[in-house]
């Protein structure tokens, strides 16, 4: 794949529930891929960087894992509560001209 | 609060017209992104400076052109505006390639 993809496109998940989305990029020339977090009428919010094939890197109740051979990470929310109510989005570095290329996004609705 | 600072936060201006967009990174960190986020489309990578020099370059087009300055900050200019050119312009910063990129309010930009 030559885009990065992410799916799904929006997610509705219950308060207390665990969920994760998927991160497709280009595996060639990879060099680092980036999750954020954006809420409404905010700027994007740094959530990790991976560069590694089989990272796995966790803050708080997120975390998130990276498998650069086959080209997809994925990003595992636990337990979810309202805060999460947001925009995640990926971004994966290329090494070779150092484009970073943005998923259009996974809206995640926490319902009470 | 990013560290990020990024002035002004809305711009309206007239087709053919030229604006500067000014950010000025984190203390410390060397590396100035450029991002775009129009309406139909996702977050589009422009430009990144490294210590003052241009780094990689990604969807820009020819009328924008940034530079990054001696003590950092980084001004995007751009110049025969059009309608399309209407978006909001987010500025990153980061210790380097490979890091966590902090974001700034953003420029909310309208040509009409």
């Amino acid at each position: 794949i030559l885009n990065v993809e992410q799916s799904p496109q929006s997610l509705h998940v219950q308060e207390g529930d665990s969920t994760n989305f998927t991160c497709s990029f280009p595996s060639s020339n990879f060099y680092a891929l980036h999750w954020y977090r954006w809420e409404t009428a905010k700027s994007p919010e740094a959530l990790f960087v991976m560069t590694l094939n089989g990272d796995e890197k966790k803050k708080g109740r997120i975390s998130a894992t990276l498998n650069t051979k086959e080209g997809y990470s994925y990003l595992y929310i636990k337990g979810s509560q309202p805060e999460d109510s947001a925009t995640y989005l990926c971004a994966s570095r290329r090494d070779r001209d150092d484009k970073i290329i943005f998923g259009k996004g996974t809206r995640l609705h926490i319902l009470p | 609060d990013s560290g990020v600072t990024q002035t002004p936060k809305h711009l309206i201006t007239a087709t053919g017209q030229r604006v500067t967009l000014r950010c000025s990174p984190r203390s410390g960190d060397l590396s100035v992104y450029w991002y775009q986020q129009s309406l139909d489309q996702g977050l589009q990578f422009l430009i990144q400076y490294y210590n003052g020099e241009e780094r990689a370059k990604g969807n820009i087009l020819e009328r924008f052109s940034a530079q990054q300055f001696p003590d950092l900050h980084s001004e995007l200019n751009l110049s025969s505006l059009e309608l399309g050119d209407s978006a909001l312009y987010f500025c990153a910063s980061s210790v380097g390639k490979g890091y966590e990129q902090y974001f700034g309010p953003g420029t909310r930009l309208t040509v009409t």
